[in-house]
C-alpha cells in the first residue's frame, strides 16, 4: 500500500532557530502534498497545499513567510518552520496525494512532534 | 479554518457495545471521510464514501453518506480493545476538511 514517511518524528529545538521537517512518499508519485497542524486534543488544520514545481498555496491565517514550504520533487515535501516560538509547538501532519490515484485519496504520515522550549 | 461538528465529543462504552457517530456540516461535500486516529500517528482511512444516500461497511464498520451531502454517520459493531483512538470524519470538496473528533475509549 501507499506509504508516506516523515522526518523527524520529534524535535525539540529553542526558540528563535529553525526546523525542518521532510514529508516522502516511498513507492508512489505525489504532485500534491499537504500539510497539517494538531493542537493537543484538537482536529487536524490545513496549513497549505504543496504542489510539485510550483509555489505553495496557504490556507487564511498561515503565514507563509514562517512556514516555508518546498515540494522540489514528486516524491519529497519540506516543511521549514522558521524562527521557532513555542506557540509553533503542535504535531505537524502531511499527506499526499497519488498521482495516479482518486482525488480524493490522501495518505497521511506518521506525524512530527515539534518542541519549542 | 472551518470545521465539521462532530457527536459524540467522547464516549466510553464495554466491549462488545455497539458505537455509533455522526458528523454535520453547514457545507455540502462531494465526498465524506472517516479517519481512525491512535495517539502520535497520523490518520489512517477507514471508509470513503461518494455518492449522497451511499452506505458503506468494512468490516464491522458502516458508514452513509447524508442525502443531503451535509451529514454522515459512523457505526462500529461488536467493540473490541483495539478500537479505542479517535476517530475523525472529513468532507472532501477540493480539500480535506476534518470534524472535531470522537474519543472512544472501552472500559474494562
Amino acid at each position: 500500500g501507499a506509504v508516506v514517511s516523515q522526518h523527524p518524528s520529534r524535535v525539540i529545538c529553542k526558540s528563535g532557530t529553525s526546523v525542518k521537517i521532510e514529508c516522502r512518499s516511498l513507492d508512489f508519485q505525489a504532485t500534491t502534498m499537504f500539510w497539517y497542524r494538531q493542537f493537543p486534543k484538537q482536529s487536524l488544520m490545513l496549513m497549505a497545499t504543496s504542489n510539485e514545481g510550483s509555489k505553495a498555496t496557504y490556507e487564511q491565517g498561515v503565514e507563509k513567510d514562517k512556514f516555508l514550504i518546498n515540494h522540489a520533487s514528486l516524491t519529497l515535501s519540506t516543511l521549514t518552520v522558521t524562527s521557532a516560538h513555542p506557540e509553533d509547538s503542535s504535531f505537524y501532519i502531511c499527506s499526499a496525494r497519488d498521482q495516479g490515484g482518486t482525488d480524493y485519496e490522501q495518505y497521511f504520515g506518521p506525524g512530527t512532534r515539534l518542541t519549542v522550549t | 479554518g472551518q470545521q465539521l461538528n462532530q457527536s459524540p465529543q467522547s464516549m466510553f462504552i464495554q466491549e462488545g457495545e455497539d458505537v455509533s457517530m455522526n458528523c454535520t456540516s453547514s457545507s455540502i461535500f462531494n465526498t465524506w471521510l472517516w479517519y481512525k486516529q491512535d495517539p502520535g500517528e497520523g490518520p489512517v482511512l477507514l471508509i470513503a464514501l461518494y455518492k449522497a444516500g451511499e452506505l458503506t461497511s468494512n468490516g464491522r464498520l458502516t458508514a452513509q453518506f447524508g442525502i443531503t451531502r451535509k451529514d454522515s454517520f459512523l457505526n462500529i459493531s461488536a467493540s473490541i480493545p483495539s478500537d479505542v483512538g479517535i476517530y475523525f470524519c472529513a468532507g472532501q470538496y477540493e480539500k480535506l476538511t476534518f470534524g472535531t473528533g470522537t474519543r472512544l475509549t472501552i472500559i474494562p
